[in-house]
C-alpha cells in the first residue's frame, strides 16, 4: 500500500502570494489532517476533513483554508503569505471511522515552505 | 488551552547510555502516542497508550502512561545512533483533535 504523499515537496513563495499544497492519502482512509510545524511552536493542528467535509479546526487565521476531493485527496490553500507562515507543512490520513486513539494516523513527508 | 510539555528539549548522549523523555499536561487524556521524526520525513507512529499506568515496551523503549493519564515517559535504554531523532508526544482527548507537544530532539553519537 502506498503511504501518504505530498507535493510539491519544497516550496519558495514571497510575501503576499498564495500557495496551495496537495496530499493524498493511503487508499481506503478518507480522514486527511493538515499540521503546521515550525522550531518554536512544533506540530500545531490546522484542520481535519472526512467525507469532503471540514470535521475539525485548530486555531489558525482564514488565510489557511483547505478542502477535499471526493477521491479523499486533499489541498490546503495560505492566501496572502507572511514570513512567519515558513514552516514544515505536515498532512496524515486515517480511516476516520473511529476516535484518534482507535486508529494510526500516517504522516506524508511533508511540503517545507520558505516565504521571503 | 490544552498543552503538553516535553522534556528536555534538546539531548546529546553517547552510545550504549540511557535516557528518558518526559511528556506532562494539566489535562486528561483519553491516549497518549509517541511519534518518532527523521530529517525529511514526517513523525512515524510509536505507541499509543490508554489506559492510566499502562507500560509497553517496543524492543529498547519502553513507555508509561501516567495512573492520572496527564503525563507520559519514554525510557531508552543501550542508546544507539539510529534512536537519533525528534520524539514527539501527542494526546488525543477522545474527540477528533489531537495535541502534540514540541519535541524531544536526541542525538546518539557513535
Amino acid at each position: 500500500k502506498a503511504g501518504v504523499t505530498q507535493t510539491p515537496r519544497y516550496l519558495i513563495k514571497t510575501r503576499g502570494q498564495q500557495v496551495t499544497l496537495s496530499c493524498s492519502p493511503i487508499s481506503g482512509h478518507r480522514s486527511v489532517s493538515w499540521y503546521q510545524q515550525t522550531p518554536g511552536q512544533g506540530l500545531q493542528f490546522l484542520f481535519e476533513y472526512f467525507s469532503e467535509t471540514q470535521r475539525n479546526k485548530g486555531n489558525f487565521p482564514g488565510r489557511f483554508s483547505g478542502r477535499q476531493f471526493s477521491n479523499s485527496r486533499s489541498e490546503m490553500n495560505v492566501s496572502t503569505l507572511e514570513l512567519g507562515d515558513s514552516a514544515l507543512y505536515l498532512c496524515a490520513s486515517r480511516a476516520g471511522t473511529s476516535s484518534p486513539y482507535q486508529e494510526t494516523q500516517y504522516f506524508g513527508p511533508g511540503t517545507r515552505l520558505l516565504v521571503l | 488551552t490544552q498543552l503538553l510539555e516535553q522534556s528536555p528539549q534538546f539531548l546529546s548522549i553517547q552510545e550504549g547510555e540511557n535516557l528518558t523523555v518526559y511528556c506532562n499536561s494539566s489535562s486528561v487524556f483519553s491516549s497518549l502516542q509517541w511519534y518518532r521524526q527523521e530529517p525529511g520525513e514526517g513523525p512515524v507512529l510509536l505507541v499509543t497508550v490508554v489506559t492510566g499506568g499502562e507500560v509497553k515496551k517496543l524492543k529498547r523503549l519502553t513507555f508509561q502512561f501516567g495512573d492520572a493519564r496527564k503525563d507520559s515517559s519514554l525510557h531508552i535504554t543501550a542508546a544507539q545512533p539510529g534512536d537519533t531523532g525528534l520524539y514527539l508526544c501527542a494526546g488525543s482527548t477522545g474527540g477528533f483533535k489531537t495535541i502534540f507537544g514540541a519535541g524531544t530532539r536526541l542525538f546518539v553519537k557513535a
